[in-house]
């Protein structure tokens, strides 16, 4: 398995509270992904990093900010969490990006509730 | 723009049946495309991927998906479910220089025993 950690596993918030996700690689790859999960919505994307302090906006950033000062860390922030930010959250990582063959390798996710 | 559709989010079968689970997608370019998995509590796990060397890619767990360019298809297929295959099913593709995967919204299989 690729080592990819995510902390915390299972996190309760309420409205309007800061919230930082972290995600975790051992493998030295240069991408890696922040992807929101919902039912009827499958995977879509929010931020994604092609290197340290480089990173893009997905799909779906609104709400959310990202950092990676190193390699192996990428920190997903919700700067005032909200109710339609209840989701599971999965870091994936890959050595090339999109446009290629690659093979995402994803965490175990994050379940996070914002009451 | 690149995207891919599963038809069927919910798809049923019999122990010992064929799986079928589809997807199409819509390219500009000729695309990388891939099918995941993901058993329940976890995260997605590759199936297999088309990367243009053949049509016909077989993948983990007797799983195989036939890239057809004329229909703009990549449907997955297994010829005897096992229980064990219960599980969430997404298509995937990337083929432009967007850096980016996009993912179909997932097909949850149940097999009846």
């Amino acid at each position: 398995d690729a080592g990819i950690t995510q902390s915390p596993r299972h996190k309760v918030t309420e409205t309007g509270t800061p919230v930082t996700l972290r995600c975790h690689q051992t493998e030295n790859h240069r991408y890696m992904y922040w992807y929101r999960q919902d039912p009827g919505h499958g995977l879509r994307l929010i931020h994604y990093s092609y290197g340290v302090k480089d990173t893009d906006k997905g799909e779906v950033s609104d709400g959310y900010s990202v950092s990676r000062s190193k390699t192996e860390d990428f920190l997903l922030t919700l700067e005032s969490a909200t109710s339609s930010q209840t989701s599971v959250y999965f870091c994936a990582i890959s050595e090339r990006g999109g446009g290629s063959t690659d093979t995402q390798y994803f965490g175990p996710g994050t379940r996070l509730t914002v009451l | 723009a690149q995207s891919v559709t599963q038809l069927g989010s919910h798809v049923s079968v019999s122990e010992g049946a064929l799986v079928l689970l589809r997807c199409n997608y819509s390219s500009s370019v000729p695309p990388y495309l891939f099918w995941y998995v993901q058993y329940p509590n976890q995260g997605l796990q590759l199936l297999l991927k088309y990367t243009s060397a053949a049509t016909l890619v077989k993948g983990i767990n007797d799983f195989e998906a036939e890239f057809k360019k004329s229909e703009t298809s990549f449907h997955l297929t297994k010829p005897s479910a096992h229980m064990s295959d219960a599980a969430e099913y997404f298509c995937a593709v990337s083929g432009d220089t967007g850096n980016q995967f996009y993912f179909g919204t997932g097909t949850s299989l149940t097999v009846i025993p």
